[in-house]
């Protein structure tokens, strides 16, 4: 069935970075945009990043842009988020999420999401 | 960036009403929202998308409308399963918001 899941969470110092993966299945992954969103512990959902079915495209909201790199290797079905520099207010469950269509401004929803990673940044 | 502003931020009812949510972009996206539904400790689930368009397998109980800055989502009679938090999200263009969140609670 068609699946997200992601890993690489964990407790991590500020400063310091981390990197999380979304293994995708089910469906033909290099066809459709993938975004990263993600929700600190009792709030709404922030979307974080967008990046193309190709990967030449990605856009980032301006909380994360220049810390954090959005990447795909489609010959592993995978999408990551490096996240360097942490702050203790990128603490969140990180959800990796299918875009409806492969470009990464398309107007399409999301319509397929990962169970989420969560990322405490903690000293 | 599109702010979207979601009203109430929660609201109590019961099995059997009809409830409906409110979602105002803060200049025009034309049609270009989505609505989830999200159970705590669960992942976001699509259920409208392109305001109005409903979701593969998700109840026809649930319907979008509006376009432009005003959107809804309408509940015709809440069963026990749909009590959960929603959200709406522009789609219009990067970066994509959502709204702040409504939580719909057993009354």
């Amino acid at each position: 069935q068609v699946q997200l899941v992601e890993s690489g969470g964990g407790v991590v110092q500020p400063g310091r970075s981390l990197r999380l993966s979304c293994a995708a299945s089910g469906f033909t992954f290099s066809s459709y945009a993938m975004h990263w969103v993600r929700q600190a512990p009792g709030k709404g959902l922030e979307w974080a990043a967008v990046i193309s079915y190709d990967g030449n495209n990605k856009n980032y909201a301006d909380s994360v842009k220049g810390r954090f790199t959005i990447s795909r290797d489609n010959s592993k079905n995978t999408l990551y988020l490096q996240m360097n520099s942490l702050r203790a207010e990128d603490t969140a469950v990180y959800y990796c999420a299918r875009d409806g269509g492969p470009d990464s401004s398309g107007h399409d929803a999301l319509d397929i999401w990962g169970q989420g990673t969560m990322v405490t940044v903690s000293s | 960036d599109i702010q979207m502003t979601q009203s109430p931020s929660s609201v109590s009812a019961s099995a059997g009403d009809r409830v409906t949510i409110t979602c105002r972009a803060s200049q025009g996206i034309s049609s270009w929202v989505a609505w989830y539904q999200q159970k705590p400790g669960k992942a976001p689930k699509l259920l409208i998308y392109a305001a109005s368009s409903l979701q593969s397998g998700v109840p026809s109980r649930f319907s979008g409308s509006g376009s432009g800055t005003d959107f809804t989502l309408t509940i015709s009679s809440l069963q026990p399963e749909d009590f959960a938090t929603y959200y709406c999200q522009q789609a219009n263009s990067l970066p994509y918001t959502f709204g702040q969140g409504t939580k719909l609670e057993i009354k």
